[in-house]
């Protein structure tokens, strides 16, 4: 009954590579958005999407490219991977038609790149 | 720029005090703020939404006040335990929904 779930959990890699964090909601909601935690422990917004649709990007290195093939599912590819992208990545949703507004997040993906 | 800060960075209380920890932001047009606890290693869970409208939300033993026009929020935690270690989050949001959070706060309580 995962609400807001990621893959990897964790992802050890070389500098220069590729890869791809995937986060998915089974909540229903239509917006979701990846997060970034650094070494300090900083959380601070990537990117944003309303039902596949990118609405905020944070002025995040376009080595970065988000990708949502269908509103529960947001994925996060990173190409040449560089030291400083060594961060807990977390993924987040909520329902935009929500008065409420809460943002429901995922359990993180801690990325070390060697 | 909305700026979060919260105080104290850390804490370290006996099992079973009141205590209070502080948030405030410098941009009063928010549209809400939230309250998270984090883990180490794990990740947010949220604790509490104050709407823009609101003054406080309540669950269990925490208690969550906002004055929106002074910039600032508390959370109230009565009766700490040694479960309650944790580091505690506040972010606020505005029209455009990307949440701002604050540097946090390092919760300890010992038995």
């Amino acid at each position: 009954d995962t609400a807001v779930s990621q893959t990897p959990k964790y992802l050890v890699t070389q500098m220069g590579n590729d890869k791809s964090i995937k986060c998915e909601q089974n909540l229903g909601h239509d917006t979701m958005y990846w997060y970034k935690q650094d070494s300090k422990k900083f959380l601070k917004i990537m990117f944003s999407y309303n039902n596949k649709e990118l609405i905020i990007n944070e002025t995040v290195p376009n080595r970065f490219s988000p990708k949502s093939p269908d509103k529960a599912h947001l994925n996060l590819h990173i190409n040449s991977l560089e030291l400083g992208d060594s961060a807990v990545y977390f993924c987040a949703s909520r329902a935009s038609g929500s008065s409420y507004n809460e943002q429901f997040f995922g359990p993180g993906t801690r990325l070390t790149v060697l | 720029k909305q700026e979060v800060t919260q105080i104290p960075a850390a804490l370290s209380v006996p099992e079973g005090e009141n205590l209070v920890l502080n948030c405030s932001f410098t941009d009063s047009a928010i549209y809400n703020l939230q309250w998270f606890r984090q883990d180490p290693g794990k990740g947010l869970t949220s604790l509490l939404l104050i709407q823009s409208s609101q003054r406080e939300q309540t669950s269990g033993r925490l208690n969550a006040s906002l004055d929106k026009s002074s910039g600032r929020s508390t959370l109230y935690i009565a009766a700490s335990q040694p479960g309650d270690s944790a580091t505690y989050l506040c972010a606020v949001s505005d029209n455009t929904d990307k949440l701002i959070f604050g540097t946090g706060t390092r919760l300890q309580v010992f038995p």
